[in-house]
């Protein structure tokens, strides 16, 4: 298994509270993804980082914001969660092939719920 | 734009019948495709992927995807399905910078 841990697990959060999500790697991928999976909806890309400090919007990004410091980490942001910010968030990870992505590996997922 | 269409929200098997899983995409290129399956309470865990070559793809736990550009579709096979198979499949296309996924099917499995 591809070494990705998601910190914390399980996340209970009061409606306009600011919520920090972590993913951590420890395979060296230059690659780093932040997805929600809602029933109904599969799993729907929120941002991503193709290297230190280089990150971009997903189809989903409202109401969030990330951060990469270092090669190992990459933060998920909900600037003020709201309710329909509750959701399941899995991180996934990818290494490039002759500058195209190789397939994504996830992390175990974070539950979050926003009261 | 690419996309990615699975038309079975549900399907139910019986444990050792085969299995056909649907995909259908839209893609401007040669496409990379994946499958992944996802037990319940689970990350996503890849089960095969095609990128180029022999459009018959072989993939853990007994899977197989065949490629067809004609039809635009990368459908999941298994020939006898076990009671561990029950989870949710979701199709993937890229390449590029993201990946797009399907909405997923689940599948049961009757015993």
């Amino acid at each position: 298994d591809a070494g990705i841990t998601q910190s914390p697990r399980h996340k209970v959060t009061e409606t306009g509270t600011p919520v920090t999500l972590r993913c951590h790697q420890t395979e060296n991928h230059r690659y780093m993804y932040w997805y929600r999976q809602d029933p109904g909806h599969g799993l729907r890309l929120i941002h991503y980082s193709y290297g230190v400090k280089d990150t971009d919007k997903g189809e989903v990004s409202d109401g969030y914001s990330v951060s990469r410091s270092k090669t190992e980490d990459f933060l998920l942001t909900l600037e003020s969660a709201t309710s329909s910010q509750t959701s399941v968030y899995f991180c996934a990870i990818s290494e490039s092939i002759a500058g195209d992505p190789y397939e994504q590996y996830f992390g175990p997922g974070t539950r979050l719920t926003v009261t | 734009a690419q996309s990615v269409t699975q038309p079975d929200i549900h399907i139910t098997v019986s444990e050792g019948a085969s299995l056909e899983l649907r995909c259908n995409y839209s893609y401007g290129a040669t496409p990379y495709l994946f499958w992944y399956v996802q037990s319940p309470g689970q990350g996503l865990q890849l089960l095969l992927k095609y990128f180029s070559g022999d459009t018959l793809v072989q993939g853990i736990k007994g899977f197989e995807a065949e490629f067809k550009r004609s039809q635009s579709s990368f459908n999941l096979r298994k020939p006898s399905v076990h009671w561990s198979d029950a989870a949710e499949y979701f199709c993937a296309v890229g390449p590029y910078d993201k990946i797009i996924f399907g909405k997923g099917t689940r599948l049961h499995i009757l015993p």
